[in-house]
């Protein structure tokens, strides 16, 4: 069952811009995951934020969580054409899975 | 550096063909996962197994059985292949524990004529 939402569904912004991506889920979790699928391939895990965080960073990337609002974004800054990708949310759910969003679609113009 | 590796990256069946997949990874990890992937819909998760022998139904189980004799090797196998099944399928590994990232292979991208 799909619990997380990405919203936009596609996103096209020129290279050096940042980018901004939005998660929502239904039921409380104990940590959110953002993952990155580049065309036609598997996924790479990019973040996890836990839910007693609010905030998390790695290198361009920062994530945000407000689990009142149920929800959470993905920000890259300074984008480049390097990641232009599908960005997927995934929140934990009972036994151990995942629960999946549809994907937020990157592009990132020269 | 980590590796999930599945058996093909395209692979092309006829309606009623007995299909496996297969998908073997070398960390040692508990917890394997079958995922189909299709436009617009997100990951949907067909089975998983949280350690050797061990397996669970995901979402969408219809049509699709799964062996895991050994820890590093997750088969997903699809008795009768159909047309809807049609798909990209992923395998992931993980460490046991539901904090822990999932590895995923580079996918199957399978069709059904």
């Amino acid at each position: 069952s799909q619990q997380g939402e990405e919203d936009p569904q596609a996103l096209s912004i020129q290279e050096g811009e940042n980018a901004t991506m939005n998660c929502s889920y239904k039921t409380s979790i104990n940590n959110l995951q953002w993952y990155r699928q580049n065309s036609g391939r598997g996924l790479v895990h990019l973040i996890l934020i836990r839910s007693n965080e609010r905030e998390k960073h790695s290198g361009r990337l920062r994530v945000t969580l407000d689990t009142s609002k149920k929800s959470s974004s993905l920000l890259i800054t300074a984008s480049r054409a390097a990641d232009t990708a599908s960005y997927f949310c995934a929140t934990d759910g009972s036994n151990y899975q995942l629960i999946w969003g549809a994907g937020t679609k990157l592009i990132i113009k020269p | 550096d980590v590796k999930v590796t599945q058996s093909s990256r395209y692979l092309v069946k006829r309606t009623g063909e007995k299909v496996f997949l297969e998908c073997v990874q070398d960390m040692d990890h508990e917890n394997m996962f079958w995922y189909r992937q299709d436009p617009g819909l997100g990951l949907r998760l067909i089975y998983f197994s949280y350690d050797v022998k061990m397996k669970e139904k995901g979402d969408i189980p219809e049509g699709y059985s799964v062996s895991r004799e050994k820890k590093e090797r997750f088969s997903l196998i699809l008795e009768s292949a159909s047309t809807n099944q049609t798909s990209m399928y992923l395998c992931a590994s993980r460490l046991a524990g539901a904090d822990n990232e999932q590895f995923f292979g580079p996918g199957t991208r399978l069709t059904v004529l």
